[in-house]
């Protein structure tokens, strides 16, 4: 059964820092892992979505980061905002073939002014 | 760009009342899942159907059943709701199968049992 781990749960840093989100999962044949925002209360916006066969995606500021045999996905964000703030989820299919994603707990991201 | 429609976004129902929520996929979507969220809880896979069959099953409970249409617009059924099932569902979209696309999620449909 696939496993997905989110450290940190929370982090709090000062605006225009950069940061790293870091996803483990237990289960390694993934053909794509998502990274997800959630804003309290509201759906799930997909940042970016890496294939197996891909190491990193950039969006703007963000990079993901897959390591496909170690089970371990980055997300890097670059000079943070406070528009950022958000929970932070990465998700992973549930096996080989699977249709549904196995999400983590989430990091919840705070960026002071 | 056209994005995944949930209807309704907020839902209030009593104890062993039944609800109806529906999906509409972004076009050219074949495939259909549901997820429930509960509060503080990161979200759980229900169901999912491709071309009208479905194609995952997750933690489902028996008291809900769930299709997808012809017009690829799918319908989670829950009867005999419980306090428990007080939650965010959200839908998502994409295509092919398996998928290698993107999930595409909809805005969700809070549901308050009383």
């Amino acid at each position: 059964k696939q496993e997905v781990t989110q450290i940190p749960a929370a982090l709090s840093v000062p605006e225009g820092e950069n940061l790293v989100l870091n996803c483990s999962f237990t289960d390694s044949a993934i053909y794509n892992l998502q990274w997800f925002r959630q804003d309290p209360g509201k759906g799930l916006t997909s940042l970016l979505l890496i294939q197996s066969s891909q190491r990193e995606q950039t969006s703007g500021r963000l990079n993901a980061s897959l390591d496909k045999s170690s089970g371990r996905s980055t997300l890097y964000i670059a000079a943070s905002q406070p528009g950022d703030s958000a929970t932070y989820l990465c998700a992973v299919p549930s096996g080989a073939g699977s249709y549904q994603l196995t999400f983590g707990k989430g990091t919840k991201l705070s960026v002071i002014p | 760009a056209a994005g995944v429609i949930q209807s309704p976004r907020h839902l209030i129902k009593e104890k062993r009342e039944t609800a109806t929520l529906k999906c509409y996929p972004i076009p050219r979507h074949d495939t259909v899942y549901w997820y429930q969220q509960g509060p503080g809880q990161d979200p759980q896979f229900l169901i999912s159907f491709y071309e009208k069959m479905q194609s995952d099953k997750g933690s489902i409970p028996d008291r809900f059943s769930a299709q997808q249409f012809s017009d690829y617009h799918s319908e989670l059924n829950m009867s005999s709701l419980e306090l428990g099932d007080s939650a965010l569902y959200f839908c998502a979209s994409s295509r092919g199968r398996p998928s290698t696309d993107t999930q595409y999620f909809g805005p969700g449909t809070r549901l308050t049992v009383l």
